[in-house]
């Protein structure tokens, strides 16, 4: 069965950076893309970017271009998502999100998640 | 950047009620509008994409409708189960954006 599972919470200082990874098995990451959610505290869902399973192709929201890296390791079917330079209110639950190939007729969606990881920014 | 636009915020119902979530988009999205079921502590669930299309093991007292701006879930007989928040989604184009989220809560 599909099951995406992310690393374990984190604590970091402002000014610091966090890694998160998703493994992703039962199916294979190459033919599907990877899209990074997050869930600050009592807040709604943020989409961050997404990348491609294919060819690590990526597209990053606005709001976090030159802070975010998403990346992929194939040959251990693992997605990445990096963030810089942390800022409090970058507490959040983050979530990787398995997205289909496009297809014009449904458009993308988000049909399998990982688990999430509670990611803490406090001095 | 697209908005959405859920209403309302909150909602209390009893189990066994027809309850109807509608999401309002800032500019056309034509079809490409998914819903989520969000549970404290838990993942997204993937309810419904391109506006009516219900996903796999997904009851069918879920449906959705609509097209362009305006698009509703529904869900025709409340179950215990189903009390949650709930997410409309954009992704006509980037960044995909969701709205603010529906609280279906008991009454």
């Amino acid at each position: 069965q599909v099951q995406l599972v992310q690393s374990g919470a984190e604590v970091k200082k402002p000014g610091a950076s966090v890694k998160v990874s998703c493994k992703a098995s039962g199916y294979t990451l190459t033919s599907y893309g990877i899209n990074w959610v997050r869930q600050a505290p009592g807040q709604g869902l943020e989409w961050m970017g997404w990348i491609s399973g294919y060819n690590g192709n990526t597209n990053y929201a606005q709001k976090f271009q030159g802070r975010v890296t998403m990346t992929t390791d194939t040959s251990t079917s693992t997605a990445y998502m990096e963030l810089r330079s942390l800022r409090s209110d970058d507490t959040a639950v983050y979530y990787c999100a398995r997205e289909p190939p496009n297809d014009f007729l449904t458009g993308s969606y988000f049909d399998y998640w990982g688990q999430g990881t509670l990611v803490t920014v406090s001095s | 950047d697209i908005q959405m636009t859920q209403s309302p915020s909150s909602l209390s119902a009893s189990v066994g009620d027809r309850v109807t979530i509608t999401c309002r988009a800032s500019q056309s999205i034509s079809g490409y509008l998914n819903w989520y079921q969000k549970k404290p502590g838990k993942a997204p669930k993937l309810l419904i994409f391109a506006a009516s299309s219900l996903q796999g093991g997904v009851p069918s007292r879920f449906s959705g409708s609509g097209s362009g701006t305006d698009f509703t879930l529904t869900i025709s007989s409340l179950q215990p189960e189903d009390f949650a928040t709930y997410y409309c989604q954009q992704s006509t184009s980037t960044p995909y954006t969701f709205g603010q989220g529906t609280k279906l809560e008991i009454k």
